[in-house]
């Protein structure tokens, strides 16, 4: 079965600091891999997501994650953080569908970015 | 980008009643929607994938009796759960691809529902 792995609960960063928020996965066969960020009662937003080809993916608001197969690891990264980038980040693996049913969507346990001024 | 409608985003009910919770795309048609539930301060759990014109497939260990999935058109799902209780108080998130037959695609999210049973 695919999982995700996001092995710290918090990132504390001072704004205008880069940051790097970590994920490894697990996965049989290719990994869709995917990186959302929720803000606080609201639903999650799409950020990047890696599919195939260039390791280093950009994405939304400034936001890039580096897919590396050898370690397993898909970290989201931006090299100058923003007070209003705090929020819960969540690493995603997609499970391969069965037909025309799509692949399930499965969650690592999320890490509450903060920037502080 | 696609756009998941999610109503109502908070409610508030009596213990021992329903509650519908819809989930509409709204600018595109979605053959498949996710539900999830997520708990304070924890990950989101995948409750069950909704199929249009058929029945839901639930995860392991969620009542298909105690949350009614249905997803009659391309664009609406609905979530109905059934005889709540405190226990069921919780942030409810359905998901939605715009992707037909394809893994590749991203999953566009609600705003989510926060349930709260008296």
């Amino acid at each position: 079965a695919q999982s995700v792995a996001q092995p710290e609960d918090q990132v504390n960063v001072a704004e205008g600091n880069p940051l790097t928020v970590k994920c490894t996965y697990s996965v049989s066969g290719n990994p869709y891999l995917f990186w959302y960020v929720q803000y606080p009662n609201r639903g999650l937003q799409f950020l990047l997501k890696y599919i195939t080809g260039d390791n280093l993916v950009k994405g939304s608001y400034g936001f890039e994650a580096e897919f590396n197969k050898s370690q397993t690891s898909f970290h989201l990264k931006k090299p100058s953080a923003l007070v209003s980038d705090s929020a819960l980040y969540f690493c995603a693996v997609r499970d391969k569908g069965r037909g025309s049913t799509l692949g399930r969507l499965y969650f690592g346990r999320g890490t509450q970015l903060t920037v502080w001024p | 980008g696609a756009v998941v409608s999610q109503h109502p985003s908070r409610v508030i009910c009596k213990s021992g009643t329903s509650v519908k919770i819809e989930c509409r795309s709204l600018d595109f048609q979605a053959t498949t929607m996710f539900w999830y539930r997520q708990f304070p301060k924890q990950s989101l759990m995948l409750m069950a994938t909704s199929n249009e014109g058929s029945k839901a497939t639930y995860e392991q260990g969620v009542e298909k009796d105690k949350f009614l999935i249905n997803h009659a058109s391309l664009t609406l799902s609905t979530l109905t759960v059934t005889s709540a209780h405190p226990e069921d108080s919780s942030f409810y998130i359905c998901s939605a691809s715009r992707s037909r037959g394809r893994d590749t695609g991203e999953l566009f999210f609600g705003e989510g529902s926060r349930l709260t049973v008296l």
